[in-house]
């Protein structure tokens, strides 16, 4: 089992859908998770940390669901701007998935 | 949010020639910087942790004799492709660690390396 796995997509959905992605991670005992953003021949960036409780930034809802040990990104009202590469990472020293690309169309 | 540079961000240099690449950390310190290198279409891998004052921790398979790397400060780390080949050609990327937080890494622009 690979250390971190997304589904590579891509996801294709029109403005305003909502979009969620799945992740797991192999490593039990994996204490940081993060969900980054790569648009194309660009630097990841951050966009959210990944709390126990499950955190909310305006659109995005990240969860953790350590037994089943997977992580996850909701998208609620989808913007054309919101195409990407999304980037589940774990751990301290970041272990990245291959990302899953979503494709907003008008 | 933290700010990292990366300098140059593109370079073409010739078969066996030697190119340095430069991070900084802009507004904060940072005492562990990581190297990655992109592929076209691939995911980030990361070739090496580099700590201040220290020597570098390679991942398997990264020549640390071929990518020499240089952490003088706390907010300069450098990446030096020696006798770069055509293969080397990627996408470089370095980030630093911010001190507080959750251990979020904040990534410089990247540089594209395009050996001919």
């Amino acid at each position: 089992r690979k250390e971190v796995e997304q589904d590579p997509g891509p996801f294709n959905v029109p403005e305003g859908a909502t979009v969620a992605f799945n992740c797991t991670y192999s490593n039990s005992a994996s204490q940081s998770f993060f969900w980054y953003r790569q648009d194309c021949r660009k630097e990841p960036k951050l966009l959210m940390s990944v709390y126990s409780s499950g955190n909310e930034d305006g659109r995005f809802t990240a969860q953790l669901n350590r037994a089943s040990q997977y992580i996850s990104l909701l998208i609620r009202d989808s913007k054309l701007s919101d195409s990407a590469t999304y980037l589940c990472v774990v751990g301290v020293n970041l272990i990245f998935g291959k990302g899953t690309k979503l494709s907003v169309k008008p | 949010g933290a700010v990292v540079s990366q300098h140059p961000s593109w370079v073409i240099c010739k078969s066996g020639t030697s190119v340095k690449i430069e991070c900084r950390s802009l507004d904060f310190q940072a005492t562990t910087m990581f190297w990655y290198r992109q592929f076209p279409k691939q995911s980030l891998m990361l070739m090496a942790t580099s700590n201040e004052g220290s020597k570098a921790t390679y991942e398997q398979g990264v020549e640390k004799d071929k990518f020499l790397i240089n952490h003088a400060s706390l907010t300069l780390s450098t990446l030096t492709v020696t006798s770069a080949h055509p293969e080397d050609s990627s996408f470089y990327i370095c980030s630093a660690r911010s001190p507080q937080g959750w251990y979020e890494q904040y990534f410089g622009p990247g540089t594209r390396l395009t050996v001919t």
